[in-house]
């Protein structure tokens, strides 16, 4: 257990509306990531941070924005949710040495309708 | 680009057995980690197992093993002596170690793995 939370862990919402989601972590890890979940694709890399203040776009970042003010809060915002977006969404950390792994939070089912 | 192949959408085994997912890479880089992760139907994803490329043993973690061919790029997991709680997803995943960037994960499209009592 890496000490990550995602909240909420389940939405649905409408077409149009904004969208925050929420990763918590208890380990003062300085990477952390997000990443989408879609049947056929696996997981895709949406936006990571490597610091307070600093974050950097992944494969698929288009339609989102991110945020990280504090280390343990990594912030993840759909300004105008389409139903594409639909997905599951998945927060990581990275742990250093020694194991250099990355560890996922328990995942957020999002609908947009 | 990297890219991960997982040529096996599902497989199924019979409890007790050993089953043998494959997976192949793409790479120019020399120096990586590939992992395993496994996705139950609660969605949590939980590491299986790591290889560092650099290393020419195989990974090892109690009933799962791994058979790395770096050559060939070939990463397949073992599991040995299947029980009912290894049904579920399993994702292979390639990282960079080059030192910079963002050290994200690249996933395969995942094997669906099936245990018949």
């Amino acid at each position: 257990d890496a000490g990550i939370t995602q909240s909420p862990r389940h939405k649905v919402t409408e077409t149009g509306t904004p969208v925050t989601l929420r990763c918590h972590q208890t380990e003062n890890h300085r990477y952390m990531y997000w990443y989408r979940q879609d049947p056929g694709h696996g997981l895709r890399l949406i936006h990571y941070s490597y610091g307070v203040k600093d974050t950097d776009k992944g494969e698929v970042s288009d339609g989102y924005s991110v945020s990280r003010s504090k280390t343990e809060d990594f912030l993840l915002t759909l300004e105008s949710a389409t139903s594409s977006q639909t997905s599951v969404y998945f927060c990581a950390i990275r742990q250093g040495f020694p194991t250099d792994t990355q560890y996922f939070g328990p995942g957020t089912r999002l609908t947009v309708l | 680009a990297q890219t991960v192949t997982q040529s096996q959408p599902e497989m199924s085994v019979q409890e007790a057995e050993t089953v043998t997912l494959s997976c192949t890479y793409d790479t120019s880089e020399s120096d990586y980690y590939l992992f395993w992760y496994k996705q139950p139907p609660s969605r949590q994803m939980i590491l299986v197992i790591r290889q560092e490329a650099y290393k020419q043993q195989n990974a090892t973690e109690n009933r799962f093993s791994v058979n790395f061919q770096k050559a060939a790029k070939s990463f397949s997991l073992k599991i040995s002596d299947s029980q009912l709680g290894d049904a579920a997803m399993y994702f292979c995943a390639y990282r960079s170690d080059s030192g910079a960037g963002s050290y994200q994960l690249t996933f395969g499209k995942g094997t669906k793995l099936s245990v018949i009592p």
